[in-house]
């Protein structure tokens, strides 16, 4: 079974200018969490879809969006982006919706903001 | 608030010697915790959670409710236990994680 992907897995982009970033869970999977890991903070929780809700949201600003499609695949949004936005994100999927379901990690999209 | 705190950063080990992560919690209801690995060049992945009460690989972890901990141990380290560990915490919202423990071991 193949594993959660990510595209892209690196991305540069300079300040102000806004990025999508893309998940397919495992075949099967229809929740789909995403995190972002950087240094200082390490890993923080930004949004959980399952079968196209967001049922959950991190602490986070209104410049971090995301969606998820009817064949279970999600996108995030950066808008307007900061220096501060440069981080791995990571897109988690698991059968059900709620943490307490075993998630399954992609390896990651390095976004490097200039 | 939900909090984890990992105290170390990097734990560096003999090999054969017994290995114990540290993972404390603020949290004031029922917590589920878990426990992540991240070995080299590979993705993070879970290693247990507290409700299976099992053992993964030769480690352990108990919750231990009144001193809010649930640290994990290996009686035994092995050079393939060399890993990014990460403590994880669900209450009523989801995953927190700590800052993670990167443990060493030296042959």
């Amino acid at each position: 079974k193949a594993g959660v992907t990510q595209t892209p897995r690196y991305l540069i982009k300079t300040r102000g200018q806004q990025v999508t970033l893309s998940c397919s869970p495992i075949s099967g999977h229809r929740s789909v969490s995403w995190y972002q890991q950087t240094p200082g903070q390490g890993l923080q929780f930004l949004f959980e879809y399952f079968s196209e809700t967001q049922r959950n949201k991190g602490n986070f600003p209104g410049r971090f969006s995301g969606r998820q499609f009817s064949n279970s695949r999600s996108e995030m949004n950066v808008s307007t982006l900061e220096l501060g936005d440069s981080a791995l994100y990571l897109c988690a999927s698991s059968l059900r919706a709620g943490a307490s379901n075993e998630q399954f990690f992609g390896p990651g999209t390095r976004l490097t903001v200039l | 608030a939900q909090r984890v705190t990992q105290p170390e950063k990097l734990l560096s080990v003999f090999k054969g010697a017994p290995v114990e992560l540290k993972c404390n919690y603020s949290y004031s209801g029922s917590p589920e915790l878990f426990w992540y690995v991240q070995y080299s060049r590979q993705r993070l992945q879970l290693l247990l959670r507290h409700i299976s009460r099992e053992s993964i690989k030769g480690f352990t972890a108990d919750l231990n409710k009144g001193e809010t901990s649930f640290h994990l141990k290996k009686p035994f380290a092995q050079e393939e236990d060399s890993a990014m560990y990460y403590c994880a915490l669900k209450g009523n919202t989801p995953l927190v994680f700590g800052k993670g423990t990167r443990l060493s071991v030296i042959a």
